[in-house]
């Protein structure tokens, strides 16, 4: 059974950099056939997709998040990981990593989520 | 980049059927991804694609799409189903997904 766990401080002061990790059991974070994501939700609020990435390390972000967020991959340990800089109290959420999926060769979906991480941004 | 539009909330008596819509100019060239999110949890993928539920999902929930707006109907719904959900679907400008704002979901 597919299994995937972010870990990562709960609290960034502003200004510094958000950084989450998320761990994939149960598959390779090496298959051709998905994506890896993360989508965040402020408290209360709906979701926003951040951006995905493939095991190569091909990335596309959300617009409006683009300049501040990097995603990468370790292939070795089975993990991808979240980096946003420059945050302030807008970036406090619940961020889920998730496997993205492919219909007929189009991104439609996750199908496998985290259990998610309240990340608050706070001094 | 596209924009999915929910209603916000909408009611339905336990028992009774009832239809989620989302609404975007992406969904004429995507089909809609649908999620349930329950109080305090991750969501969970109900259906996707033309026909699709994934396993363990009951076949009370089906999908469909006309023009640009896809929809979440869930036939004969019931306590458990009370809940928010999502469409998503693929942005008609680039590689990447977005979201619609949600609809709570009350069952009377």
């Amino acid at each position: 059974q597919l299994q995937l766990q972010e870990s990562g401080p709960g609290l960034v002061k502003p200004s510094e950099t958000l950084s989450l990790n998320c761990n994939v059991s149960g598959d390779s974070i090496s298959s051709s056939s998905h994506f890896w994501g993360w989508i965040r939700q402020p408290p209360g609020k709906g979701l926003e997709w951040i951006g995905h990435i493939f095991y190569s390390g091909s990335t596309s972000y959300n617009p409006s998040l683009k300049s501040r967020v990097t995603m990468s991959v370790d292939t070795s340990r089975n993990q991808f990981s979240l980096k946003l800089t420059s945050v302030t109290a807008a970036d406090t959420a619940i961020y889920y990593c998730a496997r993205v999926s492919l219909y007929y060769n189009v991104l439609t979906g996750c199908d496998y989520w985290g259990q998610g991480t309240l990340v608050t941004v706070s001094s | 980049s596209s924009e999915l539009t929910q209603d916000p909330a909408v009611s339905v008596a336990l028992g009774q059927t009832v239809r989620i819509t989302c609404q975007g100019d992406s969904l004429r060239s995507y089909f809609a991804t649908w999620y349930q999110q329950k109080s305090g949890q991750a969501p969970v993928l109900v259906f996707y694609g033309k026909n699709n539920r994934p396993s363990g999902i009951p076949d009370r929930f089906s999908g469909s799409t006309s023009g640009n707006t896809a929809s979440l109907t869930i036939s004969g719904a019931q306590a458990e189903d009370e809940a928010d959900y999502y469409c998503n679907c693929r942005d008609i400008s680039g590689n990447l997904l977005v979201f619609g704002g949600g609809t709570k979901l009350t069952v009377l």
